[in-house]
Protein backbone atom coordinates (compact mmCIF):
# COMPACT_ATOMS: atom_id res chain seq x y z
CA UNK A 1 0.00 0.00 0.00
CA UNK A 2 1.54 3.21 -1.01
CA UNK A 3 -0.55 4.88 1.77
CA UNK A 4 -0.92 8.91 0.54
CA UNK A 5 1.01 9.81 -3.19
CA UNK A 6 1.35 13.05 -4.28
CA UNK A 7 2.40 14.13 -7.98
CA UNK A 8 4.69 16.42 -9.01
CA UNK A 9 7.48 15.97 -6.53
CA UNK A 10 8.62 19.36 -8.16
CA UNK A 11 7.42 21.80 -10.27
CA UNK A 12 8.55 25.19 -11.38
CA UNK A 13 6.53 28.17 -12.56
CA UNK A 14 5.74 31.04 -14.20
CA UNK A 15 3.69 33.78 -12.53
CA UNK A 16 0.24 33.54 -13.99
CA UNK A 17 0.78 30.00 -14.90
CA UNK A 18 -1.79 27.57 -13.88
CA UNK A 19 -1.24 24.01 -11.97
CA UNK A 20 -2.81 20.98 -10.48
CA UNK A 21 -1.58 19.15 -7.66
CA UNK A 22 -2.56 15.30 -7.60
CA UNK A 23 -2.77 13.77 -4.37
CA UNK A 24 -4.54 10.11 -3.98
CA UNK A 25 -5.26 7.87 -1.11
CA UNK A 26 -5.52 3.89 -0.79
CA UNK A 27 -6.50 3.99 3.04
CA UNK A 28 -10.05 4.41 2.24
CA UNK A 29 -10.18 7.12 5.02
CA UNK A 30 -12.70 10.31 4.75
CA UNK A 31 -10.99 12.98 5.12
CA UNK A 32 -8.26 14.80 3.25
CA UNK A 33 -5.95 18.07 3.16
CA UNK A 34 -4.20 20.65 1.74
CA UNK A 35 -1.32 22.17 3.78
CA UNK A 36 1.65 24.49 2.62
CA UNK A 37 4.88 24.12 4.50
CA UNK A 38 6.95 27.31 4.94
CA UNK A 39 10.20 27.57 6.66
CA UNK A 40 9.18 29.52 10.46
CA UNK A 41 5.71 28.92 9.75
CA UNK A 42 5.00 25.21 10.23
CA UNK A 43 2.49 23.23 8.54
CA UNK A 44 -0.97 26.14 7.51
CA UNK A 45 -3.90 24.61 6.14
CA UNK A 46 -5.22 25.50 3.04
CA UNK A 47 -8.30 23.67 2.32
CA UNK A 48 -9.81 20.41 3.48
CA UNK A 49 -12.68 17.60 2.79
CA UNK A 50 -14.36 15.87 5.63
CA UNK A 51 -16.02 13.89 3.07
CA UNK A 52 -16.53 12.47 -0.63
CA UNK A 53 -18.31 15.98 -2.06
CA UNK A 54 -17.45 18.16 0.40
CA UNK A 55 -14.83 21.08 0.54
CA UNK A 56 -13.66 23.75 3.40
CA UNK A 57 -11.36 26.07 3.82
CA UNK A 58 -8.81 25.91 5.62
CA UNK A 59 -6.60 29.14 7.65
CA UNK A 60 -5.04 30.23 3.69
CA UNK A 61 -7.47 29.65 0.84
CA UNK A 62 -6.79 32.68 -1.26
CA UNK A 63 -5.07 31.31 -4.54
CA UNK A 64 -6.26 27.70 -4.57
CA UNK A 65 -9.01 25.87 -5.62
CA UNK A 66 -10.15 22.52 -4.65
CA UNK A 67 -11.51 19.57 -5.80
CA UNK A 68 -12.50 16.57 -4.04
CA UNK A 69 -13.29 13.87 -7.05
CA UNK A 70 -14.41 10.97 -5.18
CA UNK A 71 -12.59 9.38 -2.06
CA UNK A 72 -9.64 8.39 -3.50
CA UNK A 73 -8.21 11.83 -4.89
CA UNK A 74 -8.23 15.01 -3.77
CA UNK A 75 -6.59 18.12 -6.13
CA UNK A 76 -5.57 21.62 -4.96
CA UNK A 77 -5.69 24.01 -8.21
CA UNK A 78 -3.32 27.09 -8.47
CA UNK A 79 -5.09 29.18 -11.23
CA UNK A 80 -3.01 31.49 -11.66
CA UNK A 81 0.50 31.49 -9.45
CA UNK A 82 2.13 33.80 -7.89
CA UNK A 83 5.65 33.89 -6.04
CA UNK A 84 3.99 34.00 -2.73
CA UNK A 85 2.75 30.61 -3.46
CA UNK A 86 6.17 28.80 -3.48
CA UNK A 87 5.92 26.88 -1.09
CA UNK A 88 6.16 22.89 -0.16
CA UNK A 89 2.67 21.59 -0.57
CA UNK A 90 1.34 18.50 1.79
CA UNK A 91 -1.46 16.46 1.37
CA UNK A 92 -2.55 13.98 4.27
CA UNK A 93 -5.60 12.16 5.13
CA UNK A 94 -7.54 11.06 8.38
CA UNK A 95 -10.47 8.81 9.03
CA UNK A 96 -12.62 11.54 9.73
CA UNK A 97 -12.59 12.15 13.60
CA UNK A 98 -11.07 14.53 16.37
CA UNK A 99 -8.35 11.91 17.29
CA UNK A 100 -7.33 10.58 14.51
CA UNK A 101 -3.85 10.66 12.97
CA UNK A 102 -3.19 11.96 9.85
CA UNK A 103 -0.84 10.60 7.27
CA UNK A 104 1.00 12.52 5.10
CA UNK A 105 2.06 12.18 1.53
CA UNK A 106 5.94 13.03 0.81
CA UNK A 107 5.32 16.90 -0.56
CA UNK A 108 5.26 18.73 -3.81
CA UNK A 109 7.71 21.63 -3.66
CA UNK A 110 6.50 24.31 -5.75
CA UNK A 111 9.30 26.86 -7.01
CA UNK A 112 7.15 30.10 -8.64
CA UNK A 113 9.12 32.83 -10.96
CA UNK B 1 -10.01 28.61 17.56
CA UNK B 2 -6.21 27.29 18.53
CA UNK B 3 -2.59 28.20 18.47
CA UNK B 4 0.72 26.57 19.28
CA UNK B 5 4.08 28.07 19.93
CA UNK B 6 7.42 26.23 19.91
CA UNK B 7 9.52 28.24 21.55
CA UNK B 8 12.40 27.09 20.14
CA UNK B 9 13.07 27.30 16.03
CA UNK B 10 16.35 25.19 16.42
CA UNK B 11 18.11 22.77 18.97
CA UNK B 12 21.91 21.85 18.98
CA UNK B 13 22.79 18.92 21.10
CA UNK B 14 25.56 16.31 21.10
CA UNK B 15 24.82 12.49 20.70
CA UNK B 16 23.99 11.02 23.93
CA UNK B 17 22.68 13.98 26.00
CA UNK B 18 19.36 14.62 26.77
CA UNK B 19 17.38 17.27 24.80
CA UNK B 20 13.77 19.03 25.65
CA UNK B 21 11.52 20.52 22.86
CA UNK B 22 8.96 23.09 24.14
CA UNK B 23 5.15 23.54 23.13
CA UNK B 24 2.56 25.56 24.56
CA UNK B 25 -0.82 26.16 23.27
CA UNK B 26 -3.53 28.04 23.95
CA UNK B 27 -7.45 26.73 22.90
CA UNK B 28 -10.75 27.85 24.19
CA UNK B 29 -11.83 24.30 24.40
CA UNK B 30 -10.39 20.78 25.07
CA UNK B 31 -7.95 19.83 22.96
CA UNK B 32 -5.85 16.90 21.78
CA UNK B 33 -2.33 16.91 21.39
CA UNK B 34 0.08 15.39 18.85
CA UNK B 35 4.11 15.43 17.73
CA UNK B 36 4.84 15.03 14.38
CA UNK B 37 8.16 14.44 12.92
CA UNK B 38 9.87 15.39 9.60
CA UNK B 39 12.89 13.71 8.10
CA UNK B 40 14.87 15.79 5.47
CA UNK B 41 13.09 15.78 2.42
CA UNK B 42 10.25 13.34 3.62
CA UNK B 43 6.78 14.14 4.52
CA UNK B 44 5.44 14.37 8.45
CA UNK B 45 5.00 11.12 10.58
CA UNK B 46 3.09 11.18 13.85
CA UNK B 47 5.72 10.87 16.20
CA UNK B 48 3.17 10.38 19.29
CA UNK B 49 -0.35 11.73 20.57
CA UNK B 50 -2.33 12.64 23.66
CA UNK B 51 -5.69 11.74 24.03
CA UNK B 52 -6.55 11.06 27.46
CA UNK B 53 -5.42 8.73 30.54
CA UNK B 54 -1.91 8.94 31.46
CA UNK B 55 -0.81 12.78 31.07
CA UNK B 56 3.07 10.92 29.73
CA UNK B 57 3.06 9.50 26.59
CA UNK B 58 5.65 7.47 24.74
CA UNK B 59 7.03 7.09 21.11
CA UNK B 60 8.82 3.26 20.13
CA UNK B 61 12.08 5.52 19.89
CA UNK B 62 12.46 6.65 22.75
CA UNK B 63 10.92 9.95 23.00
CA UNK B 64 8.61 11.09 25.71
CA UNK B 65 5.90 13.96 26.13
CA UNK B 66 4.12 15.30 29.21
CA UNK B 67 1.03 16.99 28.99
CA UNK B 68 0.24 19.88 31.55
CA UNK B 69 -2.84 20.88 31.05
CA UNK B 70 -2.64 23.73 33.87
CA UNK B 71 0.58 25.16 32.26
CA UNK B 72 -1.25 24.03 28.40
CA UNK B 73 2.31 22.88 27.67
CA UNK B 74 3.22 19.11 25.74
CA UNK B 75 7.18 19.20 25.82
CA UNK B 76 8.67 16.48 23.97
CA UNK B 77 11.79 15.10 25.68
CA UNK B 78 14.35 12.23 24.78
CA UNK B 79 17.30 11.05 27.81
CA UNK B 80 19.74 9.99 24.87
CA UNK B 81 19.10 11.19 21.22
CA UNK B 82 20.85 9.58 18.47
CA UNK B 83 22.73 11.17 14.92
CA UNK B 84 19.31 9.41 13.54
CA UNK B 85 17.10 12.28 15.46
CA UNK B 86 18.40 14.62 13.72
CA UNK B 87 14.83 16.06 12.08
CA UNK B 88 12.33 18.53 12.31
CA UNK B 89 9.79 18.41 15.64
CA UNK B 90 5.82 19.50 15.27
CA UNK B 91 3.96 20.11 17.84
CA UNK B 92 -0.29 20.09 16.88
CA UNK B 93 -3.50 20.44 18.50
CA UNK B 94 -6.87 19.31 17.36
CA UNK B 95 -10.17 20.71 18.80
CA UNK B 96 -11.81 17.56 21.11
CA UNK B 97 -15.32 18.47 19.45
CA UNK B 98 -17.56 21.26 17.92
CA UNK B 99 -16.96 24.48 16.75
CA UNK B 100 -15.49 25.76 13.60
CA UNK B 101 -12.45 24.32 14.38
CA UNK B 102 -13.49 20.31 14.60
CA UNK B 103 -11.37 18.15 12.90
CA UNK B 104 -8.49 20.56 11.88
CA UNK B 105 -4.73 20.35 13.11
CA UNK B 106 -2.75 23.91 14.14
CA UNK B 107 0.59 23.48 14.25
CA UNK B 108 3.42 25.26 15.49
CA UNK B 109 6.23 27.05 14.08
CA UNK B 110 8.53 23.63 13.97
CA UNK B 111 11.80 22.95 15.76
CA UNK B 112 14.83 21.86 14.10
CA UNK B 113 16.55 19.23 16.00
CA UNK B 114 20.32 18.69 15.26
CA UNK B 115 22.77 15.75 16.81
CA UNK B 116 26.14 15.93 16.70
CA UNK B 117 28.65 13.61 16.52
Amino acid sequence: NAGVTQTPKFQVLKTGQSMTLQCAQDMNHNSMYWYRQDPGMGLRLIYYSASEGTTDKGEVPNGYNVSRLNKREFSLRLESAAPSQTSVYFCANGPGYSMETQYFGPGTRLLVL
Amino acid sequence: AQSVTQLDSQVPVFEEAPVELRCNYSSSVSVYLFWYVQYPNQGLQLLLKYLSGSTLVESINGFEAEFNKSQTSFHLRKPSVHISDTAEYFCAVRAQAGGTSYGKLTFGQGTILTVHP
